[in-house]
């Protein structure tokens, strides 16, 4: 199993609703990541998990609140989102933190109301 | 503050004939770059990649060439195909200290090739 996968494809939420998105990878991979993608924009490192502990948080509000069950899994629990919100949210993983290559799952598009 | 960089937002290009797409780079500090490829409502996918201590590499239709001196990378693509069109991005990697992990990407190429 060579990729990353991403549930839900698409979500669209109310400012007040509490959701979650999940990603989960079989490559044994230590290093798992969010990323935020708006249109015509590079993707932008939201948060990076090495061995199951968060090892970079780049300053994102507390509205996005992620956790790592296990090895395998990646989920990130939105609460109170704004419409600016709204993104492509795209999860990765490497080998380890250390890894060049990273790969990405398909994304999950958010829409916020 | 880009420090790494793509200043040609699209590309046009007729089938069968090279693609060279650039990107320029700030930091002294990368040595690892890596192209992926964007197709609408998808992740990037992972195309290529060169370390710092080489110049080339080559796979299949696609070659990146590493300039350090002038910080600059381009990716070739011979020969192009209407499936290449999609955005490109560049990405460099500094592997060390408190940001080992974190990807620096270019704001992409949209390579369009026209049968």
């Amino acid at each position: 199993d060579t990729e990353v996968t991403q549930t839900p494809k698409h979500l669209v939420m109310g400012m007040t609703n509490k959701k979650s998105l999940k990603c989960e990878q079989h490559m044994g991979h230590r290093a798992m990541y969010w990323y935020k993608q708006k249109a015509k924009k590079p993707p932008e490192l939201m948060f990076v998990y090495s061995y199951e502990k968060l090892s970079i948080n780049e300053s994102v509000p507390s509205r996005f609140s992620p956790e790592c069950p296990n090895s395998s899994l990646l989920n990130l629990h939105l609460h109170a989102l704004q419409p600016e919100d709204s993104a492509l949210y795209l999860c990765a993983s490497s080998q380890d933190r250390g890894s060049d290559e990273q790969f990405f799952g398909p994304g999950t598009r958010l829409t916020v109301l | 503050d880009q420090q790494v960089k793509q200043n040609s937002p699209s590309l046009s290009v007729q089938e069968g004939r090279i693609s060279i797409l650039n990107c320029d780079y700030t930091n002294s500090m990368f040595d690892y770059f890596l192209w992926y490829k964007k197709y609408p409502a998808e992740g990037p996918t992972f195309l290529i990649s060169i370390s710092s201590i080489k110049d080339k590499n080559e796979d299949g239709r696609f070659t990146v060439f590493l300039n350090k001196s002038a910080k600059h990378l381009s990716l070739h693509i011979v020969p192009s195909q209407p499936g290449d069109s999609a955005v490109y991005f560049c990405a460099a990697n500094r592997g060390r200290g408190s940001t080992l992990g974190r990807l620096y990407f270019g704001r992409g190429t949209q390579l369009t090739v026209w049968p």
